[in-house]
C-alpha cells in the first residue's frame, strides 16, 4: 500500500514562531488532507489539497503531486496550535477507494 | 454544516458486554467510515459504507459488527471485546466513496475494555 511519511516527528516552538511540516507519499494520490488533532481527539480539517496551494489565515499548504510531497506552513504560532498534525492520502488508481492512509503525525508544542 | 456526531463520548465495557457506538451526519453524504486510533498512533481504517452497503472491511475481527440502517446513520456493534481493543473510535463521512472527496470526522468515542 501507499506509504506516508511526516517530518519532523516532534516540534517545539515559542509563541510567534513560524514552522513548516512536511508530508512525503510513495505513490500518486487523488486526495490529500491535513488535519489537526486536538487534545480531546477531535480531527479538525485544515486543508483538502491534492494539488496546488491554499491559504487559511495563518495556515497555508502546498502539494506538489508530481514530486509526491505536501507542506503545511504555520505562521505566528499560538499556544492553541499545539496538538498533532496529520497528513492523510488516498491512493489514486488503488482499489481501496475512499481509504485515507495517515502519516505518523507531527506533535507540535507551542510555548507561551 | 460539516458536522458528524458520535455517541457516546466515553464507554467502559467488560469483555462479556455488548454495546454499540453510534454515528450520525446530516450533510447528505453517501459514504461513511469507521476508523480506530490507538494511543500515540494515527487512525486506521476499519470499514467503509457506500450507499448503505459495506464496501471495504479491512480484515476487522468479527467481534466488531458495523451496520448502516440509513444514509445518515452508522453503528458499530461491539461484542466480546478484548482489552487491546481499547482505543478512540472515529467516524467519518464524505460525499461519496470514490475520491476525490473530503472526509469529515466526528469527535470520536473513547472506548475502554476492562
Amino acid at each position: 500500500g501507499i506509504q506516508v511519511e511526516q517530518s519532523p516527528p516532534d516540534l517545539i516552538l515559542q509563541e510567534g514562531a513560524n514552522s513548516t511540516l512536511r508530508c512525503n507519499f510513495s505513490d500518486s494520490v487523488n486526495n490529500l488532507q491535513w488535519f489537526h488533532q486536538n487534545p480531546w481527539g477531535q480531527l479538525i480539517n485544515l486543508f483538502y489539497i491534492p494539488s496546488g496551494t491554499k491559504q487559511n489565515g495563518r495556515l497555508s499548504a502546498t502539494t506538489v503531486a508530481t514530486e509526491r510531497y505536501s507542506l503545511l506552513y504555520i505562521s505566528s504560532s499560538q499556544t492553541t496550535d499545539s496538538g498533532v498534525y496529520f497528513c492523510a492520502v488516498n491512493n489514486a488508481g488503488g482499489t481501496s477507494y475512499g481509504k485515507l492512509t495517515f502519516g505518523q503525525g507531527t506533535i507540535l508544542t507551542v510555548h507561551p | 454544516d460539516t458536522e458528524v456526531t458520535q455517541t457516546p463520548k466515553h464507554l467502559v465495557m467488560g469483555m462479556t458486554n455488548k454495546k454499540s457506538l453510534k454515528c450520525e451526519q446530516h450533510m447528505g453524504h453517501r459514504a461513511m467510515y469507521w476508523y480506530k486510533q490507538k494511543a500515540k498512533k494515527p487512525p486506521e481504517l476499519m470499514f467503509v459504507y457506500s450507499y448503505e452497503k459495506l464496501s471495504i472491511n479491512e480484515s476487522v475481527p468479527s467481534r466488531f459488527s458495523p451496520e448502516c440502517p440509513n444514509s445518515s446513520l452508522l453503528n458499530l456493534h461491539l461484542h466480546a471485546l478484548q482489552p487491546e481493543d481499547s482505543a478512540l473510535y472515529l467516524c467519518a463521512s464524505s460525499q461519496a466513496r470514490n475520491s476525490p472527496y473530503e472526509q469529515y470526522f466526528g469527535p470520536g468515542t473513547r472506548l475502554t475494555v476492562t
